[in-house]
């Protein structure tokens, strides 16, 4: 098994471009989330989902968009980056709470710098 | 109000002893999981320990164990018999929320070094 596998590793884009950070996991997991990492923050979470095509927001869900069409992949996308979204992004994926006790496998991040 | 508090910013510790990094919850939720994740310098998360609200026993792997105190709100992580190698992030957090609308809500970390 990957695991869950996130693309690409490092990104830096100017202001106003957009962007897709793929994410995908290969252990059949109903629920999928992504974070995003700033120091001192902890960890954020900006969408997440129970299912293919079932999406719902986080606590820093501005400026993302995420959709579920597969089990195995959840992109979020940048619609319009912003210096404010350079950060270290993380994708996680769980069996849902009642199938065992969730525990969430994370990808290995993405750092994201927004010039 | 901060659902995840975890008092300690950093913590330093000798190797071979024991050290205990402090997480508070605040939910109403009767119906809730508790997470330990520590993050090494290379930047991976990796989950340690879990214990959930309903569980009567205090959770336990290898020298890792929670000190689940559910009237207090308090979930400490006790690592016992520290190596160098414990040296990283250590978050908290706490699932909440059920039939799909589960979140996982994380404190801003304990940096741990353990000095030789």
């Amino acid at each position: 098994n990957a695991g869950v596998t996130q693309t690409p590793k490092f990104q830096v884009l100017k202001t106003g471009q957009s962007m897709t950070l793929q994410c995908a996991q290969d252990m059949n997991h109903e629920y999928m989330s992504w974070y995003r990492q700033d120091p001192g923050m902890g960890l954020r979470l900006i969408h997440y989902s129970v299912g293919a095509g079932i999406t719902d927001q986080g606590e820093v869900p501005n400026g993302y968009n995420v959709s579920r069409s597969t089990t195995e992949d959840f992109p979020l996308r940048l619609l319009s980056a912003a210096p404010s979204q350079t950060s270290v992004y993380f994708c996680a994926s769980s069996y849902l709470p009642g199938t065992g006790m969730g525990e969430q496998y994370f990808g290995p991040g993405t750092r994201l710098t927004v010039t | 109000a901060q659902k995840i508090t975890q008092t300690q910013p950093g913590m330093f510790v000798q190797e071979k002893e024991a050290v205990t990094l402090d997480c508070t919850y605040d939910t109403s939720d009767p119906s809730y999981g508790l997470f330990w994740y520590k993050q090494p310098s290379s930047g991976e998360m990796i989950f340690l320990i879990y214990q959930g609200s309903y569980d009567q026993q205090n959770a336990t792997e290898g020298r890792y164990s929670l000190n689940f105190q559910k009237a207090r709100k308090s979930a400490n992580l006790v690592i016992s018999a520290s190596q160098l190698g414990d040296s990283a992030m250590y978050f908290c957090a706490m699932r909440e929320g059920q039939g799909g609308s589960e979140k996982l809500v994380f404190g801003k970390g304990t940096k741990l070094t353990v000095n030789p």
